[in-house]
């Protein structure tokens, strides 16, 4: 069975760091594309960003640019999505989902973070 | 890249059929056959029911249907049921290599 699975819930203070991790089973790690995407409190669906861990070719929103970064290891078919520098609206749940190369959709996605960001 | 549109809210009868509409711009939607819809119970993970505009993956109901024309693509929902009541999205490629999502649409199963 193919899966996503993702690390757990996170509290962090404004200013912290942070990194998690999506990690993918089921297939082959490096063939498929892994996005993020942000669900805001009472929000829709926002697309982030997107990595081929085969080559580690990533793209960006431009909403997202420069203010998260995204990266894999295949050894352990994991994806990560990380902060250098947490802001209150930050604050979200955060999916990753794998899509196949040379499509355009996502599937499956794993069952979300939540990342809480509060003084 | 701005999120495509969609209404806040549907509503619809079980037995009955609705439709619900996202719109973009030539640069998205109007300018590629790459629409996915995606169903998403909160608390749940989303799931895709269709893509590439038209397509089902096996295992959804061909109860759900996508289409689209010019900037704007719709997924028909037909013989509504109670478990169809959720969040629904749109997302479509644009240019410039990256994807975007519509803002969603509750779905109400009166």
């Amino acid at each position: 069975e193919v899966q996503l699975v993702q690390s757990g819930a996170e509290v962090k203070k404004p200013g912290e760091s942070l990194k998690i991790s999506c990690k993918g089973s089921g297939y082959t790690f490096t063939n498929y594309w892994i996005g993020w995407v942000r669900q805001m409190p009472g929000k829709g669906l926002e697309w982030m960003a997107i990595i081929y861990p085969g080559d580690s070719d990533t793209r960006y929103s431009p909403s997202f640019q420069g203010q998260v970064t995204i990266s894999a290891d295949k050894s352990i078919s994991t994806a990560y999505l990380q902060w250098s520098s947490l802001k209150a609206s930050d604050t979200a749940m955060y999916y990753c989902a794998r899509k196949p190369d040379g499509s355009n959709w996502f599937d499956p996605w794993g069952q979300g973070t939540l990342v809480t960001v509060s003084s | 890249q701005s999120a495509l549109t969609q209404p806040a809210s549907v509503s619809g009868s079980p037995g009955r059929s609705i439709t619900i509409s996202c719109t973009g711009t030539s640069s998205d939607i109007g300018g590629y056959n790459f629409v996915s819809w995606y169903q998403h119970h909160p608390g749940k993970a989303p799931k895709l029911i269709t893509y590439d505009v038209t397509k089902r993956p096996s295992g959804v109901s061909n109860r759900f249907s996508g289409s689209k024309s010019g900037n704007t693509a719709s997924l028909t929902i037909s013989g509504l049921q109670a478990e169809d009541e959720a969040d629904y999205y749109c997302c479509s490629y644009e240019t410039g290599r990256t994807w975007v999502f519509g803002g969603g649409t509750k779905l109400t199963v009166l």
